[in-house]
């Protein structure tokens, strides 16, 4: 069973401050990685996507991937309490855009 | 430009009917996605139409099936219900053959459905 974990927390961070959103996945093929923003009662919501090992950023998220350790990390600076969601992380399941997701981890920034 | 539609919006069926939920994919994308989401977990695939034919499945069973129609809008058709179906519907849209190796697909509203 190919797999993506996350912590489902909740994870609670203060207003301002960097938020860390971890996820580890079992399919060594698996090329590209998702991250999701969902608000609850509402569809999930690409924020980014990586698929080249290091750093990607954009604006305040920054996504992470190391294959050789099997890890994606999103990061939140300068946390919100609009941040405050569950966040999907996923991955491809080797060709053709076949996905899976995680159970998601729910964030909760603290005014 | 338009986004990923579903309809219906919601939908209450009894155990043993069957239902019909419907996908409009995002303007220029020509592949359509279902996934299934019960509460409190992660969509689970269900399968992927691409040129009017199911091109991935995931790990359901046959009362799961669908369609795609020439103008990419898709069907997703569910036969005696039970109430383990109960879920959002999740239709996600995409570009095929994707920009390699990644690409991005954007999620409609969704349909919930209820099977009393």
């Amino acid at each position: 069973q190919k797999e993506v974990e996350q912590n489902s927390g909740p994870l609670s961070v203060p207003e301002g401050a960097i938020a860390s959103l971890n996820c580890t996945y079992s399919d060594r093929g698996s090329q590209s990685f998702f991250w999701y923003r969902q608000y609850s009662g509402k569809s999930p919501e690409l924020i980014m996507f990586i698929y080249s090992n290091g750093d990607k950023e954009d604006g305040r998220f920054t996504a992470q991937l190391n294959k050789a350790s099997q890890y994606v990390s999103l990061l939140i600076r300068d946390s919100q309490p609009s941040d405050s969601a569950t966040y999907l992380c996923a991955g491809d399941s080797g060709g053709y855009q076949k996905v899976t997701f995680g159970t998601g981890t729910k964030l909760q920034v603290i005014p | 430009d338009a986004g990923v539609t579903q309809s219906p919006t919601h939908l209450i069926k009894t155990r043993g009917q069957q239902v019909t939920l419907r996908c409009s994919p995002k303007s220029g994308h020509d592949t359509v996605s279902w996934y299934q989401q019960a509460l409190g977990q992660g969509p689970q695939f269900i399968f992927q139409y691409y040129e009017e034919e199911e091109r991935q499945r995931g790990n359901f069973p046959d009362r799961f099936s669908g369609h795609q129609f020439p103008n990419y809008s898709s069907e997703l058709n569910v036969n005696a219900l039970l109430l383990g179906d109960s879920a959002l519907y999740l239709c996600a849209s995409s570009l095929s053959p994707p920009s390699a190796p990644s690409y991005e697909q954007y999620f409609g509203p969704g349909t919930r459905l209820t099977v009393t």
